[in-house]
């Protein structure tokens, strides 16, 4: 069965460094996404991306975030001049846009720590 | 946005039992989507329910949906001990973009 697949799983960074998640969504999907969760709190939503722009954006996803889908299977998150409260678990999720209001598919997660 | 809250927050019983967790939002809606995660993994989803649809099953998963009261509840039937995670409603309008999350109800199932 197709997947998201994000990388790496685990990274651990120094504050103020900047970080970037990947993530390869289901092929034919065209709606992609990223959520996040602080240990043990609920998943947060980023932001949603739609023909190569943002659609919806969260409070959460000031200028220190960005997204890119820089080739036809990548999907970036990058986080910008990290502190320590952006550790976290960053999910990718995709879904195919055939249907309205169908499935949205997650990856494993990337889990980051920030120290 | 159309936040789901679940209920209980956090949920234990015996192998076998039947477990229910309720989700409540606030917006209208175009489906009402369960996701379940298992310590420091992904999300699962496990069952969709559109607007326009009252209860719908997948094997030992019920889901029931009531717009009028703003409304969802999982029942898992049968539990196991392999249902012990966390459970998750989320709302999503026509276009799902910003589909969001409720704190999610910790179910416990002991052998």
């Amino acid at each position: 069965e197709p997947e998201v697949t994000q990388t790496p799983s685990h990274q651990v960074t120094q504050m103020g460094q900047e970080v970037i998640l990947r993530c390869v969504p289901i092929s034919n999907h065209l709606y992609f996404y990223w959520y996040r969760q602080i240990l043990g709190q609920k998943v947060e939503f980023l932001v949603s991306f739609y023909n190569n722009e943002i659609s919806e954006k969260s409070e959460i996803f000031d200028d220190q975030f960005s997204v890119e889908r820089p080739d036809g299977s990548n999907f970036t998150l990058k986080i910008r001049s990290t502190k320590l409260e952006d550790s976290a678990m960053y999910f990718c999720a995709s879904r195919n846009g055939v249907l309205t209001g169908n499935t949205i598919y997650f990856g494993e997660g990337s889990w980051l720590t920030v120290v | 946005s159309q936040q789901g809250e679940e209920d209980p927050q956090a949920l234990s019983i015996q192998e076998g039992e039947n477990a229910t967790m309720n989700c409540s939002y606030k917006t209208s809606i175009n489906n009402l989507q369960w996701y379940r995660q298992n310590s420091g993994r992904g999300l699962v989803h496990l069952i969709l329910i559109r607007s326009n649809e009252r209860e719908k099953h997948s094997g030992r998963l019920r889901v029931t949906l009531d717009t009028s009261k703003k409304s969802s509840s999982l029942l898992i039937t049968a539990s196991r001990a392999a249902d012990t995670a966390s459970y998750f409603c989320a709302t999503g309008d026509y276009n799902n973009n910003d589909m969001r999350f409720g704190a999610g109800t910790r179910l416990t199932v002991k052998p």
